[in-house]
């Protein structure tokens, strides 16, 4: 079963921050939260990803909370090539290193 | 980021033959290979997990015989669908991973599968 839970779908006003919410409140305390996403038809892009700090890189920011049973992903300047599914993602340890898929948030980034 | 690589992109084949899909690592070497699964607007499904050399894991529910998966090398893992029938119709994709890159995965751009 997935670890995380988020909005099926959001909108955004291009130019505009997207700011995507992700619930994980059964995280244990050496598994990291990732955030990839998904164009259509084509396979999960990296986007970013924290223990318990909160995160930038050139895409964008991770605010994890101090509990780490939620955190956001902000899109600072959304664009129209910003439409796609992210994953908000836990990653377990059993055995390996494995991602659990939740559903996602279909974030559509309005003109 | 590392750069993962899917052949063939897409694939048609009639109901009981079998296919094969090959994920290479183009710059790295993933001791780790992941499988995944996903039908149209679902998300990912985990298939199975194979390190190079030893046999796959297979996720419950997934018919090891079915999907065969064979990880020979640190830069290719292939996965054969045999006897496939419609609903093995599919996008599927594959990720890399190792212990020098923090064990974070880089996916394949996918393989859409049409049976026929």
């Amino acid at each position: 079963d997935a670890k995380t839970t988020q909005p099926p779908s959001m909108d955004c006003a291009e130019g505009r921050a997207a700011n995507l919410p992700c619930n994980h409140s059964t995280i244990s305390g050496n598994e990291y939260v990732y955030w990839y996403r998904q164009i259509h038809s084509q396979g999960p892009q990296y986007i970013i990803h924290g223990l318990k700090n909160n995160e930038t890189n050139e895409m964008a920011s991770l605010i994890i909370t101090e509990d780490r049973k939620s955190s956001t992903l902000i899109l600072p300047h959304a664009t129209l090539r910003d439409t796609a599914v992210y994953y908000c993602i836990v990653r377990v340890v059993l055995g390996t290193y494995k991602y659990i898929f939740g559903t996602g948030t279909r974030l559509k980034v309005l003109a | 980021g590392a750069v993962v690589s899917q052949h063939p992109s897409w694939v048609i084949c009639k109901s009981g033959t079998s296919v094969k899909i090959e994920c290479r690592s183009l710059d790295f070497q993933a001791t780790t290979m992941f499988w995944y699964r996903q039908f149209p607007k679902q998300s990912l499904m985990l298939m199975a997990t194979s390190n190079e050399g030893s046999k796959a894991t297979y996720e419950q529910g997934v018919e090891k015989d079915k999907f065969l998966i064979n990880h020979a090398s640190l830069t290719l893992s292939t996965l054969t669908v045999t006897s496939a029938h419609p609903e093995d119709s599919s996008f599927y994709i594959c990720s890399a991973s190792n212990l020098d890159r923090g064990y974070e995965q880089y996916f394949g751009p996918g393989t859409r599968l049409t049976v026929t």
